[in-house]
C-alpha cells in the first residue's frame, strides 16, 4: 500500500526548534516530489514548497522561504519540515503529500495523515 | 502569487441533488486544476486531476471541466459520503495554491 506516515503531535513552547517527518513507503521514494501544506484551524490549504528526494532540488513559497526548512534522507524514505524558532503563529495542521506522476504529475495524490503543531507558552 | 476564489463558500444540498461548484482563477492556469475533498479530521483526497482527470478510485458520479481561468466540479447525484469542503488548486505555477473551499451540507 501506498502511503505518507507522518511523526506525532507536538507541544512546543515559543522560541524552540521542531522538526517533523513524513516517511512514505509502497513506492519508489525517490520518484516523487514531496510537499509540505499548512492549515490553521478551521482555515484553508497552505502550499508550503516541495523536495525531489533523488537531488534535494526545494521550491519554497515566498510566504515561508526563510521560515522553514524542507529536507529529505531518501536512505530513510522520510521528508521533514523544520522550524528554528516556533512562533505562535505556527500553531497548525501539517500535512506531507506527494506529487503524481503521469496524468496527475500537477497533483498531490497521495496525503500523510497530518502532524499537528501547538506552540503556546 | 495566483489567487483563487472559489464559490459559493457553501451550500445546502439534499441527497441526489446535483451540485456544482466553482473556481477562478486571477490569471490564466491553462488546464492545472486539482479538485480535492477534505472531510473533518481527515488529510485532503485528490478526487480530479488537470481539470477532468478522475483518480483512480474516486466515483463517477465527480466530474471537472473548463481552461484558462474558469473551472467546475459537478457531482451528478450527491450522495451522503459528499458532504464534505472541497478545495480547488492551481499547479500551473509555484507557489501552487488553493481555493478557499466549499463546504457542502447537509439540507
Amino acid at each position: 500500500e501506498v502511503q505518507l506516515v507522518q511523526s506525532g503531535a507536538e507541544v512546543k513552547k515559543p522560541g524552540e526548534s521542531l522538526k517533523i517527518s513524513c516517511k512514505g513507503s509502497g513506492y519508489t521514494f525517490t520518484s516523487h516530489w514531496i510537499g509540505w501544506v499548512r492549515q490553521m484551524s478551521g482555515k484553508g490549504l497552505e502550499w508550503m514548497g516541495f523536495i525531489y528526494p533523488t537531488d534535494s532540488d526545494t521550491r519554497y513559497s515566498p510566504s515561508f522561504q526563510g521560515q522553514v526548512t524542507i529536507s529529505v534522507d531518501k536512505s530513510f524514505s522520510t521528508a521533514y519540515l523544520q522550524w528554528g524558532s516556533l512562533k505562535a503563529s505556527d500553531t497548525a495542521m501539517y500535512y506531507c503529500a506527494r506529487r503524481g506522476a503521469g496524468g496527475s504529475d500537477h497533483a498531490f495524490d497521495i496525503w500523510g495523515q497530518g502532524t499537528m503543531v501547538t506552540v503556546s507558552s | 502569487d495566483i489567487q483563487m476564489t472559489q464559490s459559493p463558500s457553501s451550500l445546502s444540498a439534499s441527497v441526489g441533488d446535483r451540485v456544482t461548484i466553482t473556481c477562478r482563477a486571477s490569471q490564466s492556469i491553462t488546464s492545472y486544476l486539482n479538485w480535492y475533498q477534505q472531510k473533518p479530521g481527515k488529510a485532503p483526497n485528490l478526487l480530479i486531476y488537470t481539470t477532468s482527470g478522475l483518480q483512480s478510485g474516486v466515483p463517477s458520479r465527480f466530474s471537472g471541466s473548463g481552461s484558462g481561468t474558469d473551472f467546475t466540479l459537478t457531482i451528478s447525484s450527491l450522495q451522503p459520503e459528499d458532504f464534505a469542503t472541497y478545495f480547488c488548486q492551481q499547479s500551473y505555477i509555484t507557489p501552487w495554491t488553493f481555493g478557499q473551499g466549499t463546504k457542502v451540507e447537509i439540507k
